[in-house]
């Protein structure tokens, strides 16, 4: 079975960094891209990025390109999301999801249970 | 980057009803259009990919149809469970992007 699992849920101050990630089981996490995708509290779906684990190659949204950074670690099956100096406006839920193939672009078919981001003084 | 328009926000709907969501992009997209259903303090359920392939396990109500700019989302005959908020998303393109959303709420 299919799953992706996300870490816990943070709660951080403005300017702390923070590395959230997301773990791939059922299938081997390198051979499919996985994107990351912010809702913010009452709002919609946005997609930030997506990384391809078996080269790390990377692509990311303009709006967010230079805010986030998104590696991987094959050895792991894990993705992560990392910010150097988080604000307010980061908090959020943030959603891990699986692409339906090794190509690119892609529609998503497994989606992490998300982790909650909570920045604030 | 190509904008995703949903229509409507929300609609009130009773269980049987036939229910359809429209999303129209801003530019031709061809059939890279997928959509999801997002239930509340829940993570998004993908539905359908391609415009109109539905994924493993996605009831046959549900069906998607259209290409280029013009696509629809129709839930033939709505049960309660269904009662969630609808995305469309665009992979025709980098950046990927998603509708605004549809509510689909009980009258």
């Amino acid at each position: 079975e299919v799953q992706l699992v996300q870490s816990g849920a943070e709660v951080k101050k403005p300017g702390e960094s923070l590395k959230i990630s997301c773990q791939g089981s059922g299938y081997t996490l390198t051979t499919y891209w996985i994107a990351w995708v912010r809702q913010m509290p009452g709002k919609g779906l946005e997609w930030m990025g997506i990384i391809y684990p078996d080269d790390s190659d990377t692509r990311y949204s303009p709006s967010f390109e230079g805010q986030v950074i998104i590696t991987a670690d094959k050895s792991t099956n894990t993705a992560y999301l990392q910010w150097s100096s988080l604000k307010a406006s980061d908090t959020a839920m943030y959603y891990c999801a699986r692409h339906r193939s090794s190509s690119s672009p892609d529609a998503s078919d497994f989606w992490g249970q998300g982790t909650m981001v909570t920045v604030s003084s | 980057d190509i904008h995703m328009t949903q229509s409507p926000s929300s609609l009130s709907a009773s269980v049987g009803d036939r229910v359809t969501i429209t999303c129209r992009a801003s530019q031709d997209i061809s059939g890279w259009l997928a959509w999801y259903q997002q239930k509340p303090g829940k993570a998004p359920k993908s539905l359908i990919y391609a415009a109109s392939s539905l994924e493993s396990g996605v009831p046959s109500r549900f069906s998607g149809s259209g290409s280029g700019t013009d696509f629809t989302l129709t839930i033939a005959s709505l049960q309660p469970e269904d009662f969630a908020t609808y995305f469309c998303q665009q992979y025709h393109t980098y950046p990927l992007t998603f509708g605004g959303g549809t509510k689909v709420e009980i009258k």
